[in-house]
């Protein structure tokens, strides 16, 4: 499978908890970036990287949230002390950044519900 | 305002018809166009991308844009139950960085 592969698929976790997801994008893929997604919206921006590099951060991402692509190749996202409001679809996209623009592919996602 | 605005919907066309979606984008430095596919449940899905003003067709789809007036949408020609899901047009702004801006999605029923 060349295609974004997200894992976990799904997470339950307590309040409170701290949670991991990891992204491995397209291979070839410089540019990841992370999305949330909650019932009846829109994906919603978190985070971006090119390569290592961390270019933007969405002010949604509180301080609770961190995202880290250590080695330009998969990413993790992070949320410590986890809020049910917490409790989305996190997205995880790849595109190959050549010129301004490009088109983004997303992974399955990773549902997490936090009780 | 928010970047992107879609009709929420739902839209419902008989099986044979053409769907057509719209969507409208406030930033003029908007450089690319994109619409996705989500099924119920399911991660977004590209179908189809469009840089230039005018029509971009890929077999039963065809997106057009406008940027004048800041406008884009997506046609379905010979909806087929299959093609029943919320659709998402998403923009990407020059100077924004790279980030996607996505509108919340229309919801299209194909009927039988």
């Amino acid at each position: 499978d060349t295609g974004v592969s997200q894992d976990p698929r799904h997470k339950i976790t307590k309040r409170g908890q701290n949670v991991t997801f990891r992204c491995d994008p397209i291979s070839e893929h410089n540019r990841l970036y992370w999305y949330r997604q909650t019932l009846g919206q829109g994906p919603e921006f978190l985070t971006y990287f090119q390569n290592e590099a961390q270019l933007e951060k969405s002010r949604l991402l509180s301080d609770r949230f961190s995202a880290e692509r250590p080695k330009g190749s998969f990413s993790t996202l992070e949320i410590q002390r986890t809020e049910q409001g917490d409790s989305a679809m996190y997205l995880c996209a790849s595109s190959l950044g050549q010129g301004r623009w490009t088109e983004a592919f997303f992974g399955q996602g990773t549902r997490l519900t936090v009780v | 305002q928010k970047e992107v605005e879609q009709n929420s919907g739902p839209l419902s066309v008989p099986e044979g018809a053409i769907a057509s979606l719209n969507c409208t984008y406030s930033d003029r430095g908007s450089q690319s166009f994109f619409w996705y596919r989500q099924y119920s449940g399911k991660s977004p899905e590209l179908i189809m991308f469009i840089y230039s003003n005018g029509d971009k067709e890929d077999g039963r789809f065809t997106a057009q844009l406008n940027k004048a007036s800041q406008y884009v949408s997506l046609l379905i020609r010979d909806s087929q139950p299959s093609d029943s899901a919320t659709y998402l047009c998403a923009v990407n702004i020059e100077n924004t960085g790279n980030q996607f801006y996505f509108g919340t999605g229309t919801s299209l029923t194909v009927i039988p």
